[in-house]
């Protein structure tokens, strides 16, 4: 079945420490696979986006993730963490159903320690 | 663009009471979608449109909930009668499904308390 996994709730990193919040899908297609951030009383903002070609995507605000088939696994990654990327983030997917719905993880809420 | 627009950002209701949230998606898109979370339960997806038709409405939690879309431009959410657990974040997104990419846009939300 078509699935998109978070694994880690709650991650917490040092300041300039290296993040990495973890995604996993399950898809019989290749699929079109996203990051979301969403700062606290706001809404979900795209930070990066992964369809074809290049494997390692990068996105706003230092981010970048790397689509790896062999894994089924699209995590998330910063160099270095800072005090502003404290938010939750959500790894997304379209999973190829057929439907043009995206297939929502549970969420990581991002802790960044000074 | 401005976005997607939702209102109110914030209602306060008392339990019984009838609540309409309104979304407007992004000019052009062709899929909308209505999302709440909660703590408890996170992101759940509750119904979505394609083309102003009704898809998917199995996230829709029971028959007080209503979601119409008459136009490209407009979308309600609408809860009769209305729950404290009902309380919740409510999103629309819209989308535009082109060569299969369906990035979805979020708007801000409407922050629900029913007292």
């Amino acid at each position: 079945a078509q699935s998109v996994t978070q694994l880690g709730s709650h991650v917490s990193v040092s300041e300039g420490a290296l993040v990495l919040l973890r995604c996993n899908y399950s898809s019989s297609v290749p699929p079109y696979l996203f990051w979301y951030v969403q700062y606290p009383n706001q809404g979900l903002q795209l930070l990066l986006k992964y369809t074809t070609g290049a494997t390692l995507v990068k996105g706003i605000n230092g981010f970048e993730a790397e689509f790896k088939k062999s894994e089924t696994s699209f995590h998330l990654t910063k160099p270095s963490a800072h005090m502003s990327d404290a938010a939750e983030y959500f790894c997304a997917g379209d999973l190829g159903t057929g439907a043009n719905n995206l297939f929502f993880g549970t969420g990581t809420r991002l802790t960044v320690i000074p | 663009d401005a976005g997607v627009i939702q209102s109110p950002r914030h209602e306060v209701t008392e339990m019984g009471q009838e609540v309409t949230l309104r979304c407007k998606p992004i000019s052009g898109h062709n899929s909308l979608f209505w999302y709440r979370q909660t703590m408890m339960r996170g992101l759940e997806l509750l119904i979505y449109f394609n083309n102003n038709v009704p898809i998917d409405d199995s996230g829709m939690p029971e028959d007080r909930f209503s979601a119409k879309m008459p136009n490209a431009s407009f979308s309600t959410l609408k809860i009769q009668p209305s729950e404290p657990r009902d309380s919740a974040v409510y999103f629309c997104a819209s989308s535009l499904e082109a060569g299969g990419i369906n990035e979805q846009f979020f708007g801000p939300g409407t922050r629900l308390t029913v007292l």
